[in-house]
């Protein structure tokens, strides 16, 4: 099994530039996560997603859409890229928890992707 | 404000034991997680406390006090595959994870 699996890996834009990075996982899971991770700060939640057709804002949800057309797939695009969104964006993937979030269920990442807006 | 506290970065020597602490601050409770993190890839599960106690996996334990709001990650015999960072994660009483910083862990010959 892949598992979750994100694309591209890496990836310049200038700033201004739109782009989408896609997600793929073939667990069959309900829930799916787009988190970012920059230095010295925890990962924080960018949009999720507790089914097909329904999406939902995380805790750093400007200047990001998302949309998951597909069960397998859940897609995070940037319209207008800014300096500060140059980070590594992971998604995940997780069955149902509890209060529409994964709970206690464990979360399965993909490899990570490497945005740099100049 | 919820926040989740753990060091910056540890060094240790191959072969020994390493604790590796963090302490949380929560609205509500309802978990903490231990991720483990190689550079330049995916955060991949370790472990889960939801009740007092220290749970052992092989090589690594997984410790949680509620009452002090602290969890510690316990590495024995420590390889050099084991250099990594540690993602602590608490559950709030929504159920959303609040993630630490991460540890960076120094495995030294």
């Amino acid at each position: 099994n892949a598992g979750v699996t994100q694309t591209p890996k890496f990836r310049v834009l200038k700033t201004g530039q739109s782009m989408t990075l896609l997600c793929a996982q073939d667990m069959n899971h309900e829930y799916m996560y787009w988190y970012r991770q920059d230095p010295g700060m925890g990962l924080r939640l960018i949009h999720y997603s507790v089914g097909e057709g329904t999406t939902a804002k995380g805790e750093v949800p400007d200047g990001y859409n998302v949309s998951r057309l597909k069960k397998q797939n859940f897609l995070l695009g940037l319209e207008s890229a800014a300096p500060s969104q140059t980070s590594v964006y992971f998604c995940a993937s997780s069955p149902p928890g509890q209060g529409g979030l994964s709970g206690a269920n464990v979360l399965t990442f993909g490899a990570g992707s490497r945005l740099t807006v100049l | 404000g919820q926040n989740i506290d753990q060091p910056t970065e540890m060094t240790a020597t191959e072969g020994a034991i390493v604790q590796i602490n963090c302490t949380y601050q929560t609205s509500g409770f309802n978990g903490l997680f231990w991720y483990q993190q190689h550079a330049g890839e995916a955060p991949t599960f370790l472990s889960y406390n939801v009740l007092d106690g220290l749970e052992e996996k092989g090589r690594f334990s997984s410790f949680l006090s509620r009452s002090k709001g602290y969890s510690y990650l316990l590495l024995k015999e420590l390889q050099m595959k084991d250099s990594a960072s540690y993602l602590c994660a608490g559950v709030d009483s929504n159920y959303q994870l609040i993630w630490g910083a991460g540890t960076k862990l120094i495995i030294k010959p």
